[in-house]
């Protein structure tokens, strides 16, 4: 069965200071793992996706993360926060056979303080 | 990528009613998702609403309480029948473009409150 873990419900940080969102996963075979990013009053927009390849993977609005399969972590990254940054983050995960339904982690709430 | 609506983008129900979301694409797509995301939680899949045969339901979710309709592709419907309070959440529809495994895309939510 996949799960997904976000062991961080709420993430403070400086504007300016590098900035990291925690996710941890567990999934049968290989995974195809995702980052959604919340604005308020809005709804989930895609920020990016590790399928294979580099285990460094970019994405939106300058975000990145690392897929690490030794420790089953998938965690966002941004070298320098912004205050809109500010945001509900959540990481998802789905295995490489069945349907495309994903598992969303539980959200990191991410405030950027100016 | 896909463009999503959802009507209503909110309501606020009585007890024992029922309300119907519709969930429209801007092209044609395979698979449509419906999930619930209860306030402050995650998002929890109801069902894969596949077109032209039955809904496929996740764990806890029947269709007596949360039947869809897929009449083609662009579109769906998911009723939230006999509400209670317990009801009160947003519910959005996905889509998967099948362009990528697994990428999909969501639909503004509908926030409902039922009383």
């Amino acid at each position: 069965a996949q799960s997904v873990a976000q062991p961080e419900d709420q993430v403070n940080v400086a504007e300016g200071n590098p900035l990291t969102v925690k996710c941890t996963y567990s999934v049968s075979g290989n995974p195809y793992l995702f980052w959604y990013v919340q604005y308020p009053n809005r709804g989930l927009q895609f920020l990016l996706k590790y399928i294979t390849g580099d285990n460094l993977v970019k994405g939106s609005y300058g975000f990145e993360a690392e897929f690490n399969k030794s420790q089953t972590s998938f965690h966002l990254k941004k070298p320098s926060a912004l205050v809109s940054d500010s945001a509900l983050y959540f990481c998802a995960v789905r295995d490489w056979t069945g349907a495309n339904n994903l598992f969303f982690g539980t959200g990191t709430r991410l405030t950027v303080i100016p | 990528s896909a463009v999503i609506s959802q009507k209503p983008s909110r309501d606020i129900c009585q007890r024992g009613t029922s309300l119907t979301i519709q969930c429209q694409v801007d092209s044609q797509v395979t698979m449509m998702f419906w999930y619930r995301q209860q306030p402050g939680q995650s998002l929890t899949l109801i069902a894969t609403a596949n077109q032209g045969s039955e809904a496929t339901y996740e764990s806890g979710f029947v269709i007596d309480k949360f039947p869809i309709s897929r009449p083609n592709l662009t579109f769906s419907t998911l009723t939230v029948s006999n509400m209670s309070p317990e009801d009160s959440s947003i519910y959005l529809c996905s889509v998967g473009t099948g362009g990528s495994p697994g990428e999909q895309f969501f639909g503004p939510g509908t926030r409902l409150t039922v009383l």
